[in-house]
């Protein structure tokens, strides 16, 4: 089956430190990666996304480059800010079907 | 409005009730989703729907039922209400899979209390 695993949380960090979000997969057949982010309070949004093999997403000032040798997609920021407290989630989606599978997510707290 | 709303945003309901969330979408994406959210668990996808009329079952189905008679439309009922269903519900729908990378859109979601 198809499955997302993402680093534990919470993390909390300062303002302007470097961030880190692991996150690897399993799929049966070849699949497109995303970051979702939520905001307290809301709904979901595409943070970034990679279709293929190598290919770095970016937004933000996020990056994460599809590594299929490893299986993962980690999520990079290199000064993060206080705005950017929200909710993280990685998930796949197989090219052949519409649904998302997602991770558990992780809760950043970015403090000043 | 533009999007994908659903309603109500808050709803406490008793043990045995049934009850209905629902999700509307302008866009007409071929596809829309039912997720619930829950700590430790992130999201799960509950069904899922390929067009009017073509429902699936996703992760964790049981207990409810969905229908899609319009494309925009897309009500989750939970028959009979139990406390485990305790949940944020999500509501998404995205275009059909021509593209590998198709973004899915989410409602505001549905805080659910079963009490």
């Amino acid at each position: 089956g198809n499955s997302v695993t993402q680093m534990e949380g919470p993390v909390t960090l300062s303002e302007e430190a470097f961030l880190t979000i692991n996150c690897t997969y399993t799929a049966t057949g070849y699949p497109s990666l995303f970051w979702y982010v939520q905001y307290p309070g809301e709904g979901l949004q595409l943070l970034l996304k990679a279709t293929k093999a190598d290919d770095k997403g970016s937004n933000k000032g996020f990056e994460a480059t599809y590594r299929k040798e490893t299986t993962s997609f980690h999520l990079e920021k290199g000064s993060v800010q206080v705005s950017d407290s929200a909710v993280y989630f990685c998930a796949l989606r197989i090219a052949s079907y519409g649904k998302l599978t997602f991770g558990q997510g992780t809760i950043l707290t970015v403090h000043p | 409005d533009a999007g994908i709303t659903q309603s109500p945003r808050y709803k406490i309901t008793e043990t045995g009730r049934q009850v209905t969330l629902m999700c509307h979408q302008t866009w007409s994406h071929s596809y829309m989703f039912w997720y619930r959210q829950d700590l430790g668990h992130g999201l799960r996808l509950i069904y899922y729907s390929a067009a009017a009329d073509i429902t699936d079952k996703g992760e964790v189905p049981d207990g409810y039922v969905v229908s899609r008679s319009k494309t925009e439309n897309f009500p989750l009922t939970l028959e009979s209400a139990t406390r485990s269903q305790t949940s944020v519900y999500f509501c998404a729908s995205s275009e059909a899979q021509k593209d590998r990378g198709a973004e899915a859109f989410f409602g505001q979601g549905t805080r659910l209390t079963v009490v």
